[in-house]
Order: C-alpha cells, then sequence, then structure tokens
C-alpha cells in the first residue's frame, strides 16, 4: 500500500518567493495534519484536517502561511512571501481518525525546506 | 500548560537494555503514543496505551502510570539500528496531540 506521498522532497529558494508544499494522505484516511520540525522547536503542528475541513489552525505562524485541502486526496502548504527562518522539514501526516482520534498517525518522507 | 518531558540523550551499548522514560502534565488525558524517528526520517508508530501497564511487543515494550502522569519506552536486546530519536506524545481533554522534544539515543557497539 502507498504511504503518504509528499513532494518535493528537496527545495531550495530565495527569501521572498512563494513555496508551495504537497502532500497526498494514505487512501481512506479522513484526518491530515501538517507538521514543522527543527531542532531548536522539535515537532509542531501547523494545522490539521478532518473530512477536508480544517479543524485547528492555531499552529500557523502568521498570514504568511496557508493551507488547503481541496478533496480527500490532495493537500497544500503554501509560504507567501519566504524567510530564512521558514527553513525547516515539514511534515505531512494522515490517520483514519475515530472519533477518539486515538488511530496512530502516519508520516510522509518530509519536504526538507532551505530559504535562502 | 502542556508539558512533556523527556531526557534530551541517551547512551546505551548494542545487546543491552534501556528505559526511556517520559513525565507529562496535560489538560486531560487520553492516551499516549511513542514513536521513533531515525535521523533524516518521518517518525514511525511504536505504541499506544490509554490503561495502565505494560504492552509489549517484541523487543519494545511500553509502561503507562496515568497516576503519575509517567510513560516508559523499553528497549531489549539492542541493536545498532535502533540508533534514532523516541518522541513521547499524548492525547489531551480535547484528543489533540502534544508532542515531547525526542529521546536521542546513540548505541554503541
Amino acid at each position: 500500500d502507498a504511504g503518504v506521498i509528499q513532494s518535493p522532497r528537496h527545495e531550495v529558494t530565495e527569501m521572498g518567493q512563494e513555496v508551495t508544499l504537497r502532500c497526498k494522505p494514505i487512501s481512506g484516511h479522513n484526518s491530515l495534519f501538517w507538521y514543522r520540525q527543527t531542532m531548536m522547536r522539535g515537532l509542531e503542528l501547523l494545522i490539521y484536517f478532518n473530512n477536508n475541513v480544517p479543524i485547528d489552525d492555531s499552529g500557523m505562524p502568521e498570514d504568511r502561511f496557508s493551507a488547503k485541502m481541496p478533496n480527500a486526496s490532495f493537500s497544500t502548504l503554501k509560504i507567501q512571501p519566504s524567510e530564512p527562518r521558514d527553513s525547516a522539514v515539514y511534515f505531512c501526516a494522515s490517520s483514519s481518525r475515530g472519533p477518539e482520534n486515538t488511530q496512530p498517525q502516519h508520516f510522509g518522507d518530509g519536504t526538507r525546506l532551505s530559504i535562502l | 500548560g502542556q508539558n512533556i518531558d523527556q531526557p534530551t540523550e541517551m547512551t546505551a551499548t548494542e545487546g543491552a537494555i534501556v528505559q526511556i522514560n517520559c513525565t507529562y502534565q496535560t489538560s486531560g488525558f487520553n492516551g499516549l503514543f511513542w514513536y521513533q524517528q531515525h535521523a533524516g526520517e518521518a517518525p514511525t508508530f511504536l505504541s499506544y496505551n490509554v490503561l495502565d501497564g505494560l504492552e509489549e511487543k517484541g523487543r519494545f515494550s511500553s509502561f503507562l502510570s496515568r497516576s503519575k502522569g509517567y510513560s516508559y519506552l523499553l528497549l531489549k536486546e539492542l541493536q545498532m539500528k535502533d540508533s534514532a530519536s523516541y518522541l513521547c506524545a499524548v492525547l489531551d481533554s480535547n484528543y489533540q496531540l502534544i508532542w515531547g522534544a525526542g529521546t536521542k539515543l546513540i548505541i554503541k557497539p
């Protein structure tokens, strides 16, 4: 079975540019999570969707970040304009969220983002 | 506030046993997860505990004490491939997952 698929795997761009990260969750999973991981701050939840609806975006750093889930098989995380402090590994994860959210999350391989 | 504490780094010897502790203070509790993350890779699920006691899964076991706000991950017969970070995460009263900073485990021959 295919796992969570993220693209691109690596992205290097100059500050001020728009960055779009993509995620395809595991088929049948109805919850999708976007995380950011850095050495300093560890794993941080940015936003999560349930049945394509954003449930909690309190972790989104600021208005430069936006996320969409137009359908059950695709989500994007966009940063515009990008800044050097956005450099991190961005993970997408999905789960078959039952009523108690106790199902494990399955992570994609991540996007390593470097903003110069 | 919500807080999860894990040691930053631990070192153990191949073939030995190691216990990685996790203490938590969260607004409510609906379960605790352990994840393994090798360097440069994604976290992968190891275990989920919601009731007190020990759950064994091969060389790995996870223990939970809700009254003490405490869990540990026990790794037996350590192998070099067990070198990784181990992340503790707690589901709070709103079923939101609160992540610890992780424990980097170094295995020496």
